[in-house]
């Protein structure tokens, strides 16, 4: 079956660095995806992973782990507008039909 | 980035009526789309795969007769929310699907993009 994992909520303070992680159980695997979405918004692409190590994106990384079936997204220098909800997403065929989507997590950023 | 555009943004409407959302690939071309809900709080729900010039694939539980997808087009995909009910209010979100990236986007190959939402409030 498939089964993606996030916290629900987290809160961080205003200039500080967050991780975010997702662990995953999907039936394939072509590639783990991270989008960001502000309430009331559409998500919004941030970083893809399809081999292990981090991808980093200025002020946001993303680590990927195939054999744990575990990723993070790391945000640094936070700011009140990253307040959102973070979305994990795996890729699960070869053809990229079918994304799997986290429940997500509504991080809070406090000053 | 790669824009798709979604329209309308909000509607409202009585029960028992139809509601179509269009969605637009605007400056790439999407032999696949597809359309997700979202209720409030909640991650997003796949609820078909659109293919131009093919018949949708809905995800288990969604009702293809009261869902009605047409991808007529390689920038176009619309959903029909047939018969509407209170209880199909909800944030409806499609995505395009950008194969190969052209002008020299910076973007990931074979990523999603997003349209910015339909809600649907059914009185």
């Amino acid at each position: 079956g498939q089964n993606i994992d996030q916290p629900t909520e987290m809160t961080a303070t205003e200039g500080a660095i967050v991780q975010i992680n997702c662990t995953y159980q999907t039936s394939g695997f072509n590639g783990l995806f991270w989008y960001q979405q502000h309430a009331g918004e559409a998500p919004t692409f941030l970083s893809y992973n399809v081999l292990d190590g981090l991808e980093e994106k200025g002020r946001f990384s993303s680590f990927l782990s195939r054999s744990k079936g575990y990723s993070y997204l790391l945000l640094k220098e936070l700011q009140m507008k990253d307040s959102a909800s973070y979305l994990c997403a795996v890729r699960e065929d070869n053809y990229g039909q079918n994304f799997v989507f986290g429940p997500g997590t509504r991080l809070s950023v406090l000053p | 980035g790669a824009v798709v555009s979604q329209h309308p943004s909000w509607v409202i409407c009585k029960s028992g009526t139809s509601v179509k959302i269009e969605c637009r690939s605007l400056d790439f071309q999407a032999t696949t789309m597809f359309w997700y809900r979202q209720f409030p709080k909640q991650s997003l729900m796949l609820m078909a795969t659109s293919n131009e010039g093919s018949k949708a694939t809905y995800e288990q539980g969604v009702e293809k007769d009261k869902f009605l997808i047409n991808h007529a087009s390689l920038t176009l995909s619309t959903l029909t929310v047939t018969s509407a009910h209170p209880e199909d209010s909800s944030f409806y979100i499609c995505s395009a699907r950008e194969v190969f990236p052209t002008g020299g986007r910076d973007s990931t190959p074979d990523t999603q993009y997003f349209g910015p939402g339909t809600r649907l409030t059914v009185l």
